[in-house]
């Protein structure tokens, strides 16, 4: 079963739109929530960290918890094509411990000039 | 602002030979990870380490593998005997708390090629 789930796109977006990401997890006790972003060849960057149910935003970016929904969002407004990269949910997994972060397989995300 | 440096950038070597790479964690940072991605695929969990042991281990991290943080800076990834199949990119990772308030950051990462 797999754990931490993503569409892989790619997902393409004009400039200047919302681009919206989702994520969604199997471990119903999991408490906290990371996006990064990837470029090629890159590791992986540290964009938003949510714990708590609702919205953060940072700038361009809000992430959306919902846990009862097991759901992880991301949305970039204003799209930029240096947004264009691969971008990676992960999830504290509960299972075993807090110390683990597993990751999705990512979005591939393509802003359009 | 404060990063996660990996030693060597890239590194070749021959099938069956011992690799060490290593990875300078964030100062104040008390849990450190390892991480690997294979070219076109997942990041994957390798390994968490705590107060000098290892707390989680997937089972990707069999016995030809081992961790250490030799003094109070570095810390270490050893794969003791290579294969074709570990050729990937190793990320080292190290984190404040495991609570919920623990970022996770990551280095630049270590391109392992075995031939």
């Amino acid at each position: 079963q797999k754990e931490v789930e993503q569409n892989s796109g790619p997902l393409s977006v004009p400039e200047g739109a919302i681009a919206s990401l989702n994520c969604t997890y199997s471990d119903r006790g999991s408490q906290s929530f990371f996006w990064y972003r990837q470029y090629s060849g890159k590791s992986p960057e540290l964009i938003m960290f949510i714990y708590s149910n609702g919205d953060k935003e940072d700038g361009r970016f809000t992430a959306q918890l919902n846990k009862a929904s097991q759901y992880v969002s991301l949305l970039i407004r204003d799209s930029q094509p240096s947004d264009s990269a691969t971008y990676l949910c992960a999830v504290n997994d509960q299972k075993t411990s807090y110390d683990k972060v597993i990751f999705g397989p990512g979005t591939s995300l393509s802003v359009i000039p | 602002e404060p990063e996660v440096t990996q030693t060597p950038s890239h590194q070749v070597t021959q099938m069956g030979q011992e690799v060490i790479l290593r990875c300078v964690p964030i100062s104040n940072h008390l849990y450190f990870y390892w991480y690997r991605q294979i070219l076109g695929q997942k990041v994957e969990f390798l390994v968490s380490f705590y107060n000098n042991e290892i707390s989680e281990k997937s089972e990707i991290f069999d016995d030809q593998f081992s961790v250490e943080r030799p003094d109070g800076s570095n810390f270490t990834l050893k794969i003791r005997s290579t294969k074709l199949e570990d050729s990937a990119m190793y990320f080292c990772a190290s984190r404040r708390t495991i609570f919920e308030t623990g970022e996770l950051f990551f280095g630049e990462g270590s391109r392992l090629t075995v031939l």
